[in-house]
């Protein structure tokens, strides 16, 4: 079975710091997918990552994939309030099931 | 306009009961899913569907059923309701394999 996993499951950051979320999975996979969470809310997509090597940037988030790793990052640099949310990452196994990973809670304290 | 749209947004029922939950797009997408996010946030998917193929995770009871009149809708029957039922299910859609996903945005089922 799949097993994708996130590290940290919880995460409490200062504005302005920079931090890492990890994403490891289980299975080869060329595809990964981050989301993001609002509570109580949908799911809005980050980035598609499709290739290994892949890095994307949008504002203060960058993700990045290592396919023979079976890992992606998600990396928030000078973090803001408005990034609080719970992110998941995602791998698509059979080109189109999606298994998610445990989700990480991240906090930005002011 | 709304993208991916699920009613109802909320549903109490008891233990027992059978419900359906609809889901429609309006992207044009070939294909549809469901998922159920319990009360720690992980999500699982249920089912994939297309014009052609059904795909269920063998980890979901046979009491759910999808139900697709036509390519923009997906529904979710669920028979004989149990408290574990109670979660979050999510609806989306996508354009083809490997295409990001959107969501709808949930139904809360409550099962007493």
């Amino acid at each position: 079975e799949l097993k994708v996993e996130q590290n940290p499951l919880f995460l409490s950051m200062q504005e302005g710091k920079n931090y890492t979320i990890y994403c490891n999975y289980s299975t080869t996979s060329d595809r990964l997918y981050w989301y993001r969470q609002d509570p109580g809310k949908s799911l809005e997509s980050l980035f598609v990552l499709l290739s290994n090597g892949a890095v994307k940037q949008e504002g203060r988030l960058m993700a990045s994939l290592d396919t023979k790793a079976r890992l992606s990052t998600l990396h928030i640099t000078a973090a803001v309030h408005d990034l609080s949310a719970t992110y998941f990452c995602a791998v698509d196994r059979t080109g189109n099931q999606f298994y998610f990973g445990t989700g990480t809670s991240l906090t930005v304290i002011p | 306009d709304t993208a991916v749209s699920q009613t109802p947004k909320y549903l109490v029922t008891q233990m027992g009961n059978d419900k359906s939950i609809k889901c429609e797009q309006n992207l044009g997408h070939d294909t549809m899913y469901w998922y159920k996010q319990d009360s720690k946030k992980f999500l699982k998917i249920m089912f994939s569907y297309n014009n052609k193929e059904l795909i269920i995770n063998e980890t979901v009871p046979n009491r759910f059923s999808p139900k697709s009149p036509d390519k923009a809708h997906l529904n979710l029957h669920i028979n004989s309701l149990e408290l574990g039922d109670s979660a979050v299910y999510f609806c989306a859609s996508s354009s083809g394999v490997g295409r990001e996903q959107y969501f709808g945005p949930g139904t809360r089922l409550t099962v007493t």
